[in-house]
């Protein structure tokens, strides 16, 4: 079955660290991969978005993330975060045979002032 | 200003009752989902639609219902089969080979 696994569940950094939130997939075809972001009280918004081309996608406010085919892997990554990047975080699979989004469980990342 | 809304933002049911949630949207996407938020397991897949007048479970149907009349209209029936309908219910509507757009949720408190 298809599947979408994020490791890291609760996650805290100080501002100014770096940050990598682990997410794998288990998918053996073509896929597009999403990062979302859930602020507190606001809806999901889309982060980053791969679809086919350079495996290493920027977004918005400074996240980027890399599609690594061989590792099932889509890892997000920010260099140095900030108080205003506390939120949770999804990553998800599209499937077009199935027209079916899959998503992580979430990390919840907390940034210390 | 186009967008997905849902309605209402809180819902407080009695047990045993069954209640609707809305979800319009005026992006003239032809998919549409709802998806169940939990604690700790992220989003899961309750019904979809990829064009008006059809719709298939996912993975989590049981106690749920669904119509797709109308294109820009998705609204999901929490039935009192539904064991454990205290949720965060999130819809979202997808066209062609873009992301998926969500709405601001609605919160469902069976009391």
């Amino acid at each position: 079955a298809q599947s979408v696994s994020q490791h890291n569940h609760h996650v805290i950094l100080s501002e100014a660290a770096s940050l990598e939130l682990g997410c794998n997939y288990s998918y053996g075809g073509t896929v597009n991969l999403f990062w979302y972001v859930q602020y507190p009280g606001q809806h999901l918004q889309l982060l980053l978005k791969y679809f086919s081309g350079d495996p290493l996608v920027k977004g918005i406010k400074g996240f980027e993330a890399e599609f690594i085919k061989s590792k099932f892997s889509f890892n997000l990554r920010k260099p140095s975060v900030q108080w205003s990047d506390t939120a949770e975080y999804f990553c998800a699979l599209f499937l077009g045979n199935f027209n079916k989004f899959y998503f992580g469980s979430g990390t919840k990342l907390n940034v210390k002032p | 200003d186009g967008g997905i809304t849902q309605s209402p933002k809180y819902l407080f049911r009695k047990e045993g009752q069954n209640v609707t949630l809305s979800c319009e949207q005026n992006l003239n996407h032809d998919a549409m989902y709802w998806y169940r938020q939990d604690p700790g397991q992220g989003l899961r897949l309750i019904y979809y639609s990829q064009i008006v007048n059809d719709f298939q479970k996912g993975d989590i149907a049981e106690g749920y219902s669904v119509s797709r009349e109308k294109k820009e209209s998705f609204p999901l029936t929490v039935t009192s089969a539904q064991k454990n309908p205290t949720a965060f219910y999130l819809c979202a509507c997808r066209y062609g080979d873009t992301e998926a757009f969500f709405g601001q949720g609605t919160r469902l408190t069976v009391v």
